[in-house]
């Protein structure tokens, strides 16, 4: 019931296109769910986080996208660059300052 | 814009040696956390810490791992006897549950390389 379930694994998609990444969640507990962008070597770095309580977030080219009651919630990155390309975590925190749980990432390359 | 800073970034240890993991949170967040990542797989929670305790833990933080602060500004991750398998990245991060603010600030790691 902790688990977060991150598809698709990988993506590519060209310069300019929209790229979608997919969670799913069951703890219902759940309260905050940030995206992370992690580049080689480095650590993960907050994009984006939505609270539950809204359905819609953007900043900036990215959008998170939340729907309750299908326990389901997406990134979007528009007009997606090169430098975009990273791997990407979804995440879910179930209360004030406790454990994030992360999903199992999704490795997006954009071509030129 | 303020850091987490971990040292060493690359650590190499004989196994069964012990370790010593080191991490400086953001000076006014009050929790802490130490997460690792094997290889090209996701970040795996390990502990929580608060007021001086560890508030949660996972089953991968066994007897072999310690936490710290040993004074107001580091926060250390003991292993005490390494196991091939300990090889992984681990991340310290931090947070404050100040008004508005629900951001977990990672570090950049240290890859703990076991042979």
């Amino acid at each position: 019931q902790q688990q977060v379930k991150q598809s698709p694994q990988s993506l590519i998609v060209q310069k300019g296109g929209i790229p979608i990444i997919n969670c799913a969640y069951e703890n219902t507990a759940f309260d905050y769910f940030p995206w992370y962008q992690q580049f080689p070597g480095k650590g993960p770095a907050l994009l984006i986080a939505i609270r539950p309580d809204v359905s819609e977030k953007k900043e900036g080219r990215f959008t998170i996208s939340f729907n309750k009651s299908a326990k389901q919630f997406s990134l979007h990155i528009m007009d997606s660059q090169p430098g975009d390309s990273a791997t990407y975590f979804c995440a879910a925190r179930a209360g004030t300052a406790s454990k994030l749980t992360f999903g199992t990432g999704t490795r997006l390359q954009v071509t030129l | 814009e303020p850091e987490v800073t971990q040292t060493p970034s690359h650590q190499v240890t004989q196994m069964g040696q012990e370790v010593i993991l080191r991490c400086v949170p953001i000076s006014n967040h009050l929790y802490f956390y130490w997460y690792r990542q094997i290889l090209g797989q996701k970040v795996e929670f390990l502990v929580s810490f608060y007021n001086n305790e560890i508030s949660e833990k996972s089953e991968i933080f066994d007897d072999q791992f310690s936490v710290e602060r040993p004074d107001g500004s580091n926060f250390t991750l003991k292993i005490r006897s390494t196991k091939l398998e300990d090889s992984a990245m681990y991340f310290c991060a931090s947070t404050s549950t100040g008004m508005g603010n629900y951001g977990y600030t990672f570090g950049s790691g240290t890859r703990l390389t076991v042979v």
